[in-house]
């Protein structure tokens, strides 16, 4: 079974710091990496995915995330946030090429508050 | 992405009495949709796995009996709580599957008293 760490609970920073949220997984095959966002009161958003190609995904509000195969890492990144960016992170995986039971399933990690203070 | 849709938002209901949350793909037909369960301050748990035309498959620790899954259409997968508790209480989303991706609903928070 897959299991996803989320190193940080809580991330408090300023507009216009840069920002990297960490996320690690452990599965024993190939994965497809998410990263959703959950604005506060509104539901859960993909932010971007990686499932092959450049490891350097581009998503939304100019997120990005970095998969790293060697150290089963796909952390986000952001170079510049904003107070809008103020929400919960969830990373998650899922196995690619599943069939099954497994097919589509999705492990989530604890999740990273982030906080932006204008 | 694509929109999932919840219905009701909130429900309030007594204990022993049973409640139905409905999820909704709106622009995609969806033979696979899940649902989780999400604690104050924690991640999402799945519940089980729906899927359009079959039985339902939970995972390990969820009582089958008491969260019946119905996915009779390929847009819509309903959630029956059953002879809820107050532990019941807890904030129920759904999602579709897409192509290898899920889609999220708004989610339904359930209080029983």
């Amino acid at each position: 079974a897959q299991s996803v760490s989320q190193h940080n609970h809580h991330v408090i920073l300023s507009e216009a710091a840069s920002l990297e949220l960490g996320c690690n997984y452990s599965y024993g095959g190939t994965v497809n990496l998410f990263w959703y966002v959950q604005y506060p009161g509104q539901h859960l958003q993909l932010l971007l995915k990686y499932f092959s190609g450049d490891p350097l995904v581009k998503g939304i509000k100019g997120f990005e995330a970095e998969f790293i195969k060697s150290k089963f890492s796909f952390n986000l990144r952001k170079p510049s946030v904003q107070w809008s960016d103020t929400a919960e992170y969830f990373c998650a995986v899922m196995p690619a090429n599943a069939g099954g039971t497994s097919y589509g399933k999705l492990t989530f990690g604890q999740g990273t508050i982030l906080t932006v203070h204008p | 992405g694509a929109v999932v849709s919840q219905h009701p938002s909130r429900v309030i209901c007594k204990s022993g009495t049973s409640v139905k949350i409905e999820c909704r793909s709106l622009d995609f037909q969806a033979t696979t949709m899940f649902w989780y369960r999400q604690f104050p301050k924690q991640s999402l748990m799945l519940m089980a796995t729906s899927n359009e035309g079959s039985k339902a498959t939970y995972e390990q620790g969820v009582e089958k009996d008491k969260f019946l899954i119905n996915h009779a259409s390929l847009t819509l997968s309903t959630l029956t709580v059953t002879s809820a508790h107050p532990e019941d209480s807890s904030f129920y989303i759904c999602s579709s599957l897409g192509t290898d991706t899920q889609y999220f609903g708004p989610g339904t928070r359930l209080t029983v008293l």
